[in-house]
């Protein structure tokens, strides 16, 4: 089946960009998200690319997508002590609605 | 964005009773909502989808007995845990779905289950 894959942990500095690596194997995958969870709390979108880009910037948020790879990034620039949370990355192949969410990856701010 | 209002946020029951979680879409229609559940520390796992006025499909390996799916009106679906047991305990999220060339899906706060 539809598998999505992350790494589980990643720790940066203030101010230092992270990068959050996702790997899916749906070759029908048309849209990918990124999602934020703080703790407790339910998920917020952060933002999506469409399979056909490979590229897509939203303020201090990159998105980079090898679909050859099959391979997705999210690359936070300036990274904030808010900014500590999990990180959701989800396909869905546009013909359900239906998400597939990797294991999610605990970023870390530290002051 | 939308928002998505689930409802409660908490809940201790004892086990053998059963828990109803509702979620709805405050500021728009949503044709599909979806019910996932979260153990700690892992990602969201799939239960069910359920579109207005027909019946939940579930996953594999979730018991539609147990978990109740209904999705009356385009802003409310609910989730209904029966004969709730301690294994039972978990984080469940719901989504709601808008229609149109993006699947955006805007989650509640989710529901903090604790059977005891």
């Amino acid at each position: 089946g539809e598998d999505v894959e992350q790494s589980l942990f990643l720790s940066v500095r203030e101010g230092d960009s992270s990068v959050i690596n996702c790997t899916y194997t749906d070759s029908s995958s048309t849209y990918l998200y990124w999602y934020k969870q703080e703790p407790g709390a339910g998920l917020q979108l952060l933002t999506y690319i469409f399979s056909n880009m490979d590229m897509k910037q939203d303020q201090r948020l990159t998105v980079l997508l090898n679909k050859k790879d099959k391979h997705l990034s999210l690359r936070i620039a300036d990274t904030q002590t808010g900014d500590s949370a999990i990180y959701f990355c989800a396909d869905s192949d546009g013909s359900s609605y239906k998400l597939i969410f990797g294991s999610g990856t605990r970023l870390l701010v530290r002051p | 964005g939308a928002v998505v209002s689930q409802h409660p946020s908490r809940v201790i029951c004892k086990s053998g009773t059963s828990v109803k979680i509702e979620c709805r879409s405050l500021d728009f229609q949503a044709t599909t909502m979806f019910w996932y559940r979260q153990f700690p520390k892992q990602s969201l796992m799939l239960m069910a989808t359920s579109n207005e006025g027909s019946k939940a499909t579930y996953e594999q390996g979730v018991e539609k007995d147990k978990f109740l799916i209904n999705h009356a009106s385009l802003t409310l679906s609910t989730l209904t845990v029966t004969s709730a047991h301690p294994e039972d305990s978990s984080f469940y999220i719901c989504s709601a779905a808008t229609q149109g060339e993006v699947t955006e899906a805007f989650f509640g706060q989710g529901t903090r289950l604790t059977v005891v």
